[in-house]
């Protein structure tokens, strides 16, 4: 699996956008772009995923480069619940469940 | 309402002792389940692949004789510590693929304390 650069942290006012990058320059091209957050001392939770389309649903939205070496996620109004880590991942998409995952960004939504 | 639960939440044992832990699929039945481990402020570290009806499959590094992965049911499966010590420590969280397999649920996790 592709490995995956992120920053450790970032901030977010609450009610604004939060836009979180990835790195993933070396990913193959039957590698999908996921991304997973974890309140503290909970499992990880799904957000999205994508292959080389931007992509959108009820959390988040997707926004990949067209040379598929980055990718953001942008949470459009974050809440304080929004506080986690957030994890990108690049796997083969038929690889389920093998994800091996990074340091992730600590997104800290203030008020 | 939650995909995966794990059992127990959290627990205590005495170094030396054997802990499982439980990990069930509650929506869909799974051939391959996935335990990870996460010690505090790092991130999760894959320890195995449990496959239903055959061994599991174990990742570099990891005690195969020490960490018992027992996949019984097509929605089960536990993992046991045994002859736990104090470096045993750590949040265990298992995963389970979904049908579609993009996606994979993780179950709430199991934060193990061994005194």
């Amino acid at each position: 699996d592709a490995k995956t650069t992120q920053p450790p942290s970032m901030d977010c006012a609450e009610g604004r956008a939060a836009n979180l990058p990835c790195n993933h320059s070396t990913i193959s091209g039957n590698e999908y772009v996921y991304w997973y957050r974890q309140i503290h001392s909970q499992g990880p939770q799904y957000i999205i995923h994508g292959l080389k389309n931007n992509e959108t649903n009820e959390m988040a939205s997707l926004i990949i480069t067209e040379d598929r070496k980055s990718s953001t996620l942008i949470l459009p109004h974050a809440t304080l619940r929004d506080t986690a880590v957030y994890y990108c991942i690049v796997r083969v998409g038929t690889n389920a469940g093998k994800s091996t995952f990074g340091d992730g960004t600590t997104l800290t939504v203030k008020p | 309402g939650a995909v995966v639960s794990q059992h127990p939440s959290w627990v205590i044992c005495k170094s030396g002792t054997s802990v499982k832990i439980e990990c069930r699929s509650l929506d869909f039945q799974a051939t391959t389940m996935f335990w990870y481990r996460q010690f505090p402020k790092q991130s999760l570290m894959l320890m195995a692949t449990s496959n239903e009806g055959s061994k599991a499959t174990y990742e570099q590094g990891v005690e195969k004789d020490k960490f018992l992965i027992n996949h019984a049911s097509l929605t089960l499966s536990t993992l046991t510590v045994t002859s736990a010590h104090p470096e045993d420590s750590s949040f265990y969280i298992c995963s389970v693929p979904a049908r579609s397999s993009y996606e994979q649920y993780f179950g709430p996790g199991t934060r193990l304390t061994v005194t």
